[in-house]
């Protein structure tokens, strides 16, 4: 099974500053990783699919990076409706896995 | 539109049986891999169950092969989870969700049916 840790677990930040996100796999996921967005009660929301690649209707500001084992989500000046927590899953190998989270709070 | 709207959760006792259903609408149900992902309280997000396009292949988490049941009836666009043998470590919100086009992502939620296993 494919590990993924995420970091931090938490993320204290002001609305307009830069976030970043970062998730680590316990083996290479060959760029098959996305990110997720969860706010409180709510389901989970697609934001990034294949390491880079905004699904429809993300904003702009939202950007995917990485290879191999190591991938970075980073908002680029967060708006209040971001902070929530984040999720990476990796589709390389069943099981299916998610990571962790990282909540972005204010 | 795509939509997805889960139903049949409830509380029930250990060792008791659940069937959760899906109902899909806004694309062609039988092209798409569709899911079942849970949430523990507090917890992060677990992949539960896949079943294939054309219902070729299903594909199950350790914690409940053998326990639990995915299918899809492609006339009425529903997809439904059997579970059976509960335990109180079954108690999450049941997501359906599908995965995108050629076994991408999960592209499409829905809200989630609340199963709570309890005596």
């Amino acid at each position: 099974e494919i590990v993924l840790t995420q970091s931090p677990a938490t993320l204290s930040l002001s609305p307009g500053e830069r976030a970043t996100l970062s998730c680590r796999a316990s083996q290479s996921v060959r760029g098959l990783l996305a990110w997720y967005q969860q706010r409180p009660g709510q389901a989970p929301r697609l934001l990034i699919y294949d390491t880079s690649n905004r699904a429809t209707a993300i904003p702009a500001r939202f950007s995917g990076s990485g290879s191999g084992t190591d991938f970075t989500l980073t908002i680029s000046s967060l708006e209040p409706e971001d902070f929530a927590v984040y999720y990476c899953q990796q589709r390389s190998n069943w099981p299916l896995t998610f990571g962790g989270g990282t909540k972005v709070e204010i | 539109e795509v939509q997805l709207w889960e139903s049949g959760g409830g509380l029930v006792q250990p060792g008791g049986s659940l069937r959760l259903s899906c109902a899909a609408s806004g694309f062609t149900f039988r092209s798409f891999a569709m899911n079942w992902v849970r949430q523990a309280p507090g917890k992060r997000l677990e992949w539960v169950s896949t079943i294939s396009p054309g219902d070729t292949n299903t594909y199950y988490a350790d914690s409940v092969s053998g326990r639990f049941t995915i299918s899809r009836d492609p006339f009425d666009n529903t997809l439904y989870l059997q579970m059976n043998s509960l335990r109180v470590g079954d108690t999450a919100v049941y997501y359906c969700a599908r995965r995108g086009p050629n076994w991408g992502h999960f592209d499409y939620w829905g809200r989630g049916a609340l199963v709570t296993v309890s005596s």
